[in-house]
């Protein structure tokens, strides 16, 4: 099982939906999660930076992470079709960042 | 703010010779930088880390010989790619961060190497 599963999509969705993406984690010493953005053929940027279960919002991004369940969610509101990217869920312990897959996504005006 | 480069963006060179990526931290001070390698539709495999006057951390399967990384200063960083092979063709990217492990790291915009 690898550390981080992230579905790597693509996902397709129209402009104004409300997106979901996920990832699971198996290891229990991470702490601190990210949510990247990535544009072809860029460095990734960062989005949300969490180290808490619950939820944390900044304009229509939402991060939710319940360590409970090794579950971390992004959630994007009014979906615009410059979000089109890959989104890259990271996470932590007091050792490097690992990442998931990423997640393709378009927004289809 | 936490603004990293890299320089080239692109570069294409032929099998046998050795490329050098510059990764700079444009407005703050770096203790530690990273370097990943992401292949199309993959994620990014970190390939090492480097603190600024040490040697620097490879991850295992990383070639230290084959990927010169020099951290000269506060601000910048060097991936070397010695003897380059059309294998090593990939996207390479920098991070740059304050804080030994990596809280909130700053990406440059990638290296796309190809080697013919």
């Amino acid at each position: 099982q690898k550390e981080v599963e992230q579905d790597p999509g693509p996902l397709s969705v129209p402009e104004g939906a409300i997106v979901s993406l996920n990832c699971t984690y198996s290891n229990s010493a991470f702490q601190y999660f990210m949510w990247y953005r990535q544009y072809s053929r860029k460095g990734p940027e960062l989005l949300m930076y969490t180290y808490s279960s619950g939820n944390k919002e900044d304009g229509r991004f939402t991060a939710q992470v319940d360590k409970s369940s090794k579950y971390i969610s992004l959630f994007i509101r009014d979906s615009q079709p410059s979000d089109s990217a890959t989104y890259l869920c990271a996470m932590r312990g007091n050792t490097p960042l690992v990442f998931g897959k990423g997640t393709r996504l378009s927004v289809i005006a | 703010g936490a603004v990293v480069s890299q320089h080239p963006s692109w570069v294409i060179c032929k099998s046998g010779t050795s490329v050098k990526i510059e990764c700079r931290s444009l407005d703050f001070q770096a203790t530690t930088m990273f370097w990943y390698r992401q292949f199309p539709k993959q994620s990014l495999m970190l390939m090492a880390t480097s603190n600024e006057g040490s040697k620097a951390t490879y991850e295992q399967g990383v070639e230290k010989d084959k990927f010169l990384i020099n951290h000269a200063s506060l601000t910048l960083s060097t991936l070397t790619v010695t003897s380059a092979h059309p294998e090593d063709s990939s996207f390479y990217i920098c991070s740059a961060s304050t804080s030994a492990v990596g809280e909130e790291q700053y990406f440059g915009p990638g290296t796309r190497l190809t080697v013919t």
